[in-house]
């Protein structure tokens, strides 16, 4: 099992540019969480998706961010228009569904760059 | 809504000391309260988990306790070591809601 797999590693986009960062929950793992880590603050939740659906997205800011979790292939949190403040790393976590009794495992992360 | 504060904020201590690193939650109805690691420009590293129901989890040279009705969880590091200099986290699960505290960054010096 190859864990929660996140990619790009690194991304660096222009201002205006859209950044599209995947997520691969692990084999069997059908819920996904986004955060976001702002340098040198917390780790701020972001969205929580289920296969094709949004639970829960109040922490996504209203405009520019939207996130999906298809019925096949990874989950996908795109920014549009991306600004300089959006630059922060971006982890996304994977559970069974089944959250009190399992442990969340997390990706290594994306780190956007916004120049 | 759930808020989750840990100190100290940060830790500076010689290796071979034994640590207590704490975390404090506003809402006590949680399902399960997780301990991770984060070094420097990485991910999270899964520590322990403790569910509502238990009240600590080992292992190795990791203890970590949970107290519900007084909404604290402690992690206990023996014998620490320089390896052991990161970030530390803890993440409480209530209603849908993973809420990440404000972490310990811990440095452990030869």
């Amino acid at each position: 099992n190859a864990g929660v797999m996140q990619n790009p590693r690194h991304l660096v986009r222009r201002r205006g540019q859209e950044a599209r960062l995947r997520c691969s929950p692990m084999k069997g793992h059908s819920h996904v969480y986004w955060y976001r880590q702002l340098p040198e603050e917390g780790l701020k939740f972001m969205v929580y998706l289920q296969k094709e659906n949004i639970i829960d997205e109040s922490g996504m800011p209203k405009e520019r961010f939207s996130a999906e979790f298809p019925k096949e292939g990874p989950s996908i949190l795109r920014i549009q228009q991306v600004v300089r403040g959006d630059s922060a790393a971006y982890f996304c976590a994977s559970s069974p569904g089944q959250t009190q009794n399992y442990g969340y495992t997390f990706g290594s992360g994306t780190r956007l760059t916004v120049v | 809504k759930q808020e989750v504060t840990q100190i100290p904020a940060a830790l500076s201590v010689p290796e071979g000391e034994n640590l207590v690193l704490n975390c404090s939650f506003t809402d006590s109805a949680i399902y399960n309260l997780q301990w991770f690691r984060q070094d420097p420009g990485k991910g999270l590293t899964s520590l322990l988990l403790i569910q509502s129901s238990q009240r600590e989890q080992t292992s190795g040279r990791l203890n970590a306790s949970l107290d519900k009705s007084s909404g604290r969880s402690t992690l206990y590091i023996a014998a620490s070591q320089p390896g052991d200099s990161a970030t530390y986290l803890c993440m409480s699960y209530n209603t849908d809601k993973l809420i990440f505290g404000t972490g310990t960054r811990l440095q452990v010096f030869p």
